[in-house]
């Protein structure tokens, strides 16, 4: 199976700071993989698809990058509904994997 | 609107079975694949499970293999999990995910999930 591992497992940052999420997979995936967004007792939130594509709906601060085994989710000016928990996925073969999560919270 | 909408949560013993439902709405079911993921109290996530659009295969995590079956109905706009031999272990919010597109794809949108704790 394909081990993802996620850097860091939590940070602190302030409102407008822009935040760096790294998503390492265990062996290539091409560019299958995805973020989401998740907030406490709510279900996930798709944000970003095949590696750097922004779901609709989703403000253009998100960004991501990458391909192969190493991936960034980049929010650029967080805001204060940004706090939460994100996760990566890569879909390119079952089973399929998510990342430990990174706790995003306020400093 | 997209809409899942998970029911069959419940408390049973070590050994029990559960079946959760899921039901969806807005779009058109029988073309999409399927997903049930799953969220043990306060950690990650965890895939358990895919359909095809058709129901013709199915994909389980190795944690859930020859215990949870899933499974779907195309003329009820219906999905299945039915889950057998539990354990402590499979104690989790179950959320029912729909594949983004028709090709392979991550998951969106999901439910807002179901909780089924197994204990004595």
């Amino acid at each position: 199976a394909i081990q993802l591992t996620q850097s860091p497992s939590s940070l602190s940052a302030s409102i407008g700071d822009t935040v760096t999420i790294t998503c390492r997979a265990s062996q290539g995936i091409s560019s299958t993989l995805a973020w989401y967004q998740q907030k406490p007792g709510k279900a996930p939130k798709l944000l970003i698809y095949d590696a750097s594509s922004l779901e609709s709906g989703v403000p253009s601060r998100f960004g991501g990058s990458g391909s192969g085994t190493d991936f960034t989710l980049t929010i650029s000016s967080l805001q204060p509904e940004d706090f939460a928990t994100y996760y990566c996925q890569q879909f390119n073969s079952f089973p399929f994997t998510f990342g430990p999560g990174t706790k995003v919270d306020i400093k | 609107d997209v809409h899942l909408l998970e029911s069959g949560e419940g408390l049973v013993q070590p050994g029990g079975s559960l079946r959760l439902s899921c039901a969806a709405s807005g779009f058109t079911f029988s073309d999409y694949a399927m997903a049930w993921v799953r969220q043990p109290p306060g950690k990650g996530l965890e895939w358990v499970s895919s359909i095809t659009s058709t129901g013709g295969g199915a994909y389980y995590a190795d944690s859930v293999k020859g215990r949870f079956t899933m499974s779907r109905d195309n003329s009820r706009n219906a999905l299945y999990l039915q889950m057998n031999s539990l354990r402590a272990e499979d104690t989790a919010v179950y959320y029912c995910a729909k594949y983004r597109s028709v090709a392979r794809s991550p998951f969106d949108p999901w439910g807002q999930g179901t909780l089924v704790t197994v204990s004595s």
